[in-house]
């Protein structure tokens, strides 16, 4: 089992919809990152979180340290949105161990 | 700051070649870490530093793979003989001390052939 796992792997929404990926982890970690990749592009880091709730734009990550859960939520999605979510968590010094990512089209 | 900037952003290689893929990381950043990404395995760590010296290198596939931090603002991963399943792209990140965050850089896209 992978230390960071996230669901779903592929998601398609509409232009205006509410989107959630979701990332579950097994260690114990000082904080998770939520990152975004575009085709063929770079990655940017859109988060990096160690409790409760940020907010950026239309984009809200949360995070449950009990629970070992973390949520990228996306309100009113738009086309530009269309990207590869990665979830990387930050454990013993500053190693990141990521999961397999998210890819979202949001189709107009 | 210009970001975390790698060279080059395309590679095409011949197998056997040596191949050179160089990062400098934003001024003031500690720690500089490069990953692989490919289709199969997304993205793996392969070795990271802080304060130039390597930490963890239990990423590097094989003794093919070498990378150095001769100072705080240059870093190679080098791969010599090249194979094709090498084809991926790299990517270097730096931190400063994973306090504020990650940058990464746009990558160099290796094709060996």
């Amino acid at each position: 089992k992978n230390e960071v796992e996230q669901s779903p792997q592929n998601l398609t929404a509409q232009e205006g919809e509410f989107i959630t990926i979701n990332c579950s982890y097994s260690v114990g970690i000082s904080a998770l990152h939520w990152l975004q990749q575009h085709p063929g592009g770079g990655i940017v880091s859109l988060f990096m979180l160690s409790s409760g709730k940020k907010k950026h734009g239309r984009l809200i990550a949360t995070i449950n340290i009990q629970e070992k859960h973390s949520s990228l939520h996306i309100t009113a999605s738009h086309p530009r949105d269309s990207a590869v979510y990665i979830c990387a968590v930050k454990a013993a010094g500053n190693k990141l161990t990521f999961g397999g990512g998210t890819r979202v089209l949001v189709k107009p | 700051d210009a970001g975390v900037i790698q060279s080059p952003r395309h590679e095409v290689t011949e197998m056997g070649q040596e191949v050179t893929l160089r990062c400098k990381p934003i001024s003031g950043h500690n720690s500089l870490f490069w990953y692989r990404q490919t289709m199969m395995r997304g993205l793996e760590l392969l070795i990271y530093f802080n304060n130039n010296v390597p930490i963890d290198d239990s990423g590097m596939p094989e003794d093919r793979f070498s990378a150095k931090m001769p100072n705080a603002s240059f870093s190679t991963l080098k791969i010599q003989p090249s194979e094709p399943r090498d084809s991926a792209v790299y990517f270097c990140a730096s931190t400063y001390r994973g306090h504020y965050g990650y940058t990464f850089g746009s990558g160099t896209r290796l094709t060996v052939v």
